[in-house]
């Protein structure tokens, strides 16, 4: 039961176009999502996150845009970069505590390789 | 500040022995989290220790254990060791509030655990 997936096992894109990718979900329980970039053998580097609240998120070169009633978000890098070829991973958290803390646990997608061609 | 470290980085254990892992979180972070990744199951969650109390823990068998200390650093334990625990472990902290707000986990490099 995979709770997250990434559909696309890998994505070529020339330098200075956009790449986009994209994930799903199907739990609706999850109210945070997440994108990490990842080399072989270290770990994750965090890249942008989106709340449920809302619908959008930029930072810099990175967009993140939620889709709550498709269940589908997507990060936009642009312009994509020879250096931003890697392993990109969407995650999502959700639930939390008697206390109301969130729990600290991301359900992972499979990744999507991303090759940006100079 | 330092970010999340892990010891060691690479092991090399046969069948049947155990092994320990260590974690120290950001300064100030409270949860750690513990995931495993193989190239076949990709990144899965363990469990996530909070305050010195396990919250959730993932499919895994009851070998594999962890504990975190009043300093937050957290240790992972694993017992009778298969050919199939050979993984990547990764452990991530963050400084967790009220749902809602920013959940953001900072992982370390990893801990390459090889099962002869």
């Amino acid at each position: 039961d995979q709770q997250v997936k990434q559909n696309s096992p890998s994505l070529s894109v020339q330098e200075g176009r956009i790449s986009i990718l994209n994930c799903d979900y199907t739990n609706s329980m999850f109210d945070y999502f997440l994108w990490y970039k990842k080399y072989p053998a270290e770990g994750p580097t965090f890249l942008i996150s989106i709340s449920s609240i809302k619908d959008k998120n930029e930072d810099g070169r990175f967009t993140v845009f939620l889709n709550k009633s498709a269940k589908h978000l997507s990060l936009h890098i642009v312009p994509s970069q020879p250096g931003d070829s890697a392993v990109y991973f969407c995650a999502a958290s959700g639930g939390r505590d008697a206390g109301g803390t969130s729990y600290g646990k991301l359900t992972f997608g499979q990744g999507t390789i991303l090759t940006v061609h100079p | 500040k330092a970010g999340v470290t892990q010891t060691p980085r690479y092991l090399i254990k046969t069948r049947g022995q155990q092994v320990t892992l260590s974690c120290s979180p950001i300064s100030g972070h409270r949860s750690v989290s513990w995931y495993q990744q193989t190239p076949g199951q990709g990144l899965q969650f363990l469990f996530e220790y909070f305050s010195e109390t396990q919250r959730n823990k993932g499919n895994f068998p009851g070998r594999f254990s962890g504990r975190q200390f009043s300093n937050s650093r957290s240790e992972m334990n694993v017992s009778t060791l298969e050919l199939g625990d050979s993984a990547l472990y990764l452990c991530a902290s963050s400084h967790l509030g009220l749902a809602g707000g920013p959940q953001e986990q900072f992982f370390g490099p990893g801990t390459r655990l090889t099962v002869l």
